[in-house]
């Protein structure tokens, strides 16, 4: 089945302890990204990734990173995770950026407390 | 960065009432994406509109993409309880190429 994989689903973390959300693909996708969304905000990109070892910043990049040494694969890293950062976090991949869907990930509630 | 204006922020309609929601930039959108998003769901692709003018439909729902590309709406007729979700538009591309930027989402109720 073709899809986007997240975990964890839920995470509760404290404030400056290191955590990093995974997200991996099925579907041979050369592009992925991390959204994040909040209330009245809508989804916002995080960080994209046009292919393997190719990532920019996107919208509010300010307190992650990510790496993308394989193709299936974009994790998204919070070094010191401040409260600011709970959010609900969607990872999403498509053959391209232009003209093609974006499937989704199932989303990783963060807590930072 | 460009920005992606989506009203109405939330909606309540009863059963069987229609429902649109509009999708607004000051600059020239090169592509839109729509997307539905179910309560403790996750986004899932409606419709991209590419053309000038474009519209499109499935089934209840209307797509229309602005003659000058600036705007979009997403209309759907007699509204079902199984509507009830978020519906984002969309731009990829813009002012950067790798970026997708959406929209801050409308909150459909339908009351039954």
């Amino acid at each position: 089945e073709a899809q986007v994989t997240q975990n964890p689903r839920y995470l509760i973390t404290v404030t400056g302890k290191k955590l990093t959300v995974t997200c991996s693909q099925n579907m041979n996708h050369e592009y992925m990204s991390w959204y994040r969304q909040d209330p009245g905000l809508g989804l916002r990109q995080i960080y994209y990734s046009m292919n393997v070892e190719v990532t920019d910043k996107g919208d509010v990049p300010e307190g992650y990173k990510v790496s993308r040494k394989e193709k299936r694969n974009f994790p998204l890293i919070l070094e010191s995770p401040s409260p600011n950062q709970t959010s609900l976090y969607f990872c999403a991949s498509s053959f391209g950026v232009m003209n093609t869907e974006a499937f989704f990930g199932q989303g990783t509630r963060l807590t930072v407390v | 960065g460009q920005q992606v204006m989506q009203i109405p922020q939330y909606q309540h309609v009863q059963e069987g009432e229609d429902f649109t929601t509009y999708c607004n930039s000051s600059t020239t959108l090169s592509n839109i994406q729509w997307y539905k998003q179910r309560p403790g769901g996750h986004p899932v692709f409606l419709i991209q509109l590419v053309k000038s003018g474009e519209v499109k439909k499935q089934k209840r729902l209307t797509f229309q993409f602005g003659e000058a590309k600036k705007n979009s709406s997403l209309h759907i007729t007699a509204t079902q309880t199984t509507d009830v979700g978020t519906y984002f538009c969309g731009q990829a591309g813009g002012t950067s190429y790798g970026k997708l930027t959406f929209g801050q989402g409308t909150i459909l109720t339908v009351h039954p």
